[in-house]
C-alpha cells in the first residue's frame, strides 16, 4: 500500500531564509506526487505536482521540489521565506495509476519568526 | 472558476443528531472526493465520485456515514447518530477525469463539532 511520511512535524525558520521540507513516499511505480498548503481554519491549496519528466519542478509562491527516485522523497524548498509563508504543508500521492484519491503524510507546521 | 464551494463552513450540535454537508465542485469536474481531517493529521480518503457513480465507499468510517451524488453535480455527505468521535474537518474535493496527473481541487472544508 502506498504511505507517505513527512518527518518533521514542525520547523520553525527565520524570515529571509531558505526552507527544506522532508517526504518520503512508498510506492511500486511511478507516482504521482503533490504538495498542498493549508492556512488555519481553510482547505487545501495545490503547490506544485509532479507526474513524469524533469525531476525539478516549480509551483506557485515560489516553491520548488526535487523528486528523487533512488531516495524515494520529493522535497519541497524556497530560497527564501516570507512570514505570509507560515501554514500546514501536505505531500500527497496518487493511490493508484489513474485519477484515484489521495494519500496524504500527516504535514509539517511551518513557523516563521522575525 | 470559482472553486469548490462548501457548506455549511462549521457545524456544531449535539451527540445523537444527523448531520448533512453539502459540496459543489467546480463545474465541468467529475470527479468528486470527501476526506475528513483530524487535528495533527493529513486528510483521510472516505468516498469518491465519477459524475453520479459512487467509485468506492469501503473507507466510509461505518454505516453512520452515507454520501450521494444524485444528478453529478453537488453532493451530500450525511452523518447519522453523531458521536464525540465524528468531530473532525470534513474536505470536498473535485478533479476532472484523466490519469493521476488530474490534481484535485479543495473547499475550504466544513468543521463539525459535536457536544
Amino acid at each position: 500500500a502506498q504511505s507517505v511520511t513527512q518527518p518533521d512535524i514542525h520547523i520553525t525558520v527565520s524570515e529571509g531564509a531558505s526552507l527544506e521540507l522532508r517526504c518520503n513516499y512508498s510506492y511500486g511505480a511511478t507516482p504521482y506526487l503533490f504538495w498542498y498548503v493549508q492556512s488555519p481554519g481553510q482547505g487545501l491549496q495545490l503547490l506544485l505536482k509532479y507526474f513524469s519528466g524533469d525531476t525539478l519542478v516549480q509551483g506557485i509562491k515560489g516553491f520548488e521540489a526535487e523528486f528523487k527516485r533512488s531516495q524515494s522523497s520529493f522535497n519541497l524548498r524556497k530560497p527564501s521565506v516570507h512570514w505570509s509563508d507560515a501554514a500546514e504543508y501536505f505531500c500527497a500521492v496518487v493511490r493508484g495509476s489513474g485519477n484515484t484519491p489521495l494519500v496524504f503524510g500527516k504535514g509539517t507546521r511551518l513557523s516563521v519568526i522575525a | 472558476d470559482t472553486g469548490v464551494s462548501q457548506n455549511p463552513r462549521h457545524k456544531i450540535t449535539k451527540r445523537g443528531q444527523n448531520v448533512t454537508f453539502r459540496c459543489d465542485p467546480i463545474s465541468e469536474h467529475n470527479r468528486l472526493y470527501w476526506y475528513r481531517q483530524t487535528l495533527g493529521q493529513g486528510p483521510e480518503f472516505l468516498t469518491y465520485f465519477q459524475n453520479e457513480a459512487q467509485l468506492e465507499k469501503s473507507r466510509l468510517l461505518s454505516d453512520r456515514f452515507s454520501a450521494e451524488r444524485p444528478k453529478g453535480s453537488f453532493s451530500t455527505l450525511e452523518i447519522q447518530r453523531t458521536e464525540q468521535g465524528d468531530s473532525a474537518m470534513y474536505l470536498c474535493a473535485s478533479s476532472l477525469t484523466g490519469g493521476g496527473n488530474q490534481p484535485q481541487h479543495f473547499g475550504d472544508g466544513t468543521r463539525l463539532s459535536i457536544l
